[in-house]
């Protein structure tokens, strides 16, 4: 089975950085995936790590451990349409599990 | 691309009815798969098909749901008899040789009375 756990609510500041954690424990892991949704629509994808260290993206960064099961969205410079739910998700084999999502919501 | 496609996006029906919920995935896509979101348990994959074929099923909820993928444009997935807590969002995604880079479509809101 597979235990995903991260924050549900961060708040931030426009221009700010914020760091969205996730941890999770799964008897097979073939990597992991952020994802945005903004409310009411579909979950679009950010990105996609499967070794360890940082892959960046722009405004956007994703950290992998493996080893210690945990994983990191970082948001810098962050501006108000970045309001939305961050969803981290688990792939094991073909299958996707996700979180419960993080909303994060941006304040003028 | 016009991305996945799904219909209806709303559906409001009363308990006992079916429910037919369509998606067409991306073109040449050769991935499918059928997710529900609810407030209470999150995203869950609901079932996957690979060039057509139902490779895992295990996430469907109940004999009541059934998914199909008659062709590689268009997949169904039928709920009969629906029921309250059926209630959710239903997502289709497809993908270009495995679940890298999920393309999901708008969803259809489904509400059982």
């Amino acid at each position: 089975g597979q235990n995903i756990d991260q924050p549900t609510e961060m708040t931030a500041t426009e221009g700010a950085i914020v760091q969205i954690n996730c941890t999770y424990q799964t008897s097979g892991f073939n990597g992991l995936f952020w994802y945005q949704q903004h409310a009411g629509e579909a979950p679009t994808f950010l990105s996609y790590n499967v070794l360890d260290g940082l892959e960046e993206k722009g405004r956007f960064s994703s950290f992998l451990s493996r080893s210690k099961g945990y994983s990191y969205l970082l948001l810098k410079e962050l501006q108000m349409k970045d309001s939305a739910s961050y969803l981290c998700a688990v792939r094991r084999g073909y299958k996707l599990s996700f979180g419960a999502g993080t909303t994060v919501t941006v304040r003028a | 691309d016009a991305g996945v496609i799904q219909s209806p996006r709303h559906e409001v029906t009363e308990m006992g009815q079916e429910v037919t919920l369509r998606c067409k995935p991306i073109s040449g896509h050769d991935y499918l798969f059928w997710y529900r979101q609810t407030m209470m348990r999150g995203l869950e994959l609901l079932i996957y098909f690979n060039n057509n074929v139902p490779i895992d099923d295990s996430g469907m909820p109940e004999d009541r749901f059934s998914a199909k993928m008659p062709n590689a444009s268009f997949s169904t997935l039928k709920i009969q008899p629906s029921e309250p807590r059926d209630s959710a969002v239903y997502f289709c995604a497809s993908s270009l040789g495995g679940p890298d880079t999920q393309y999901f479509g708008p969803g259809t809101r489904l509400t059982v009375l």
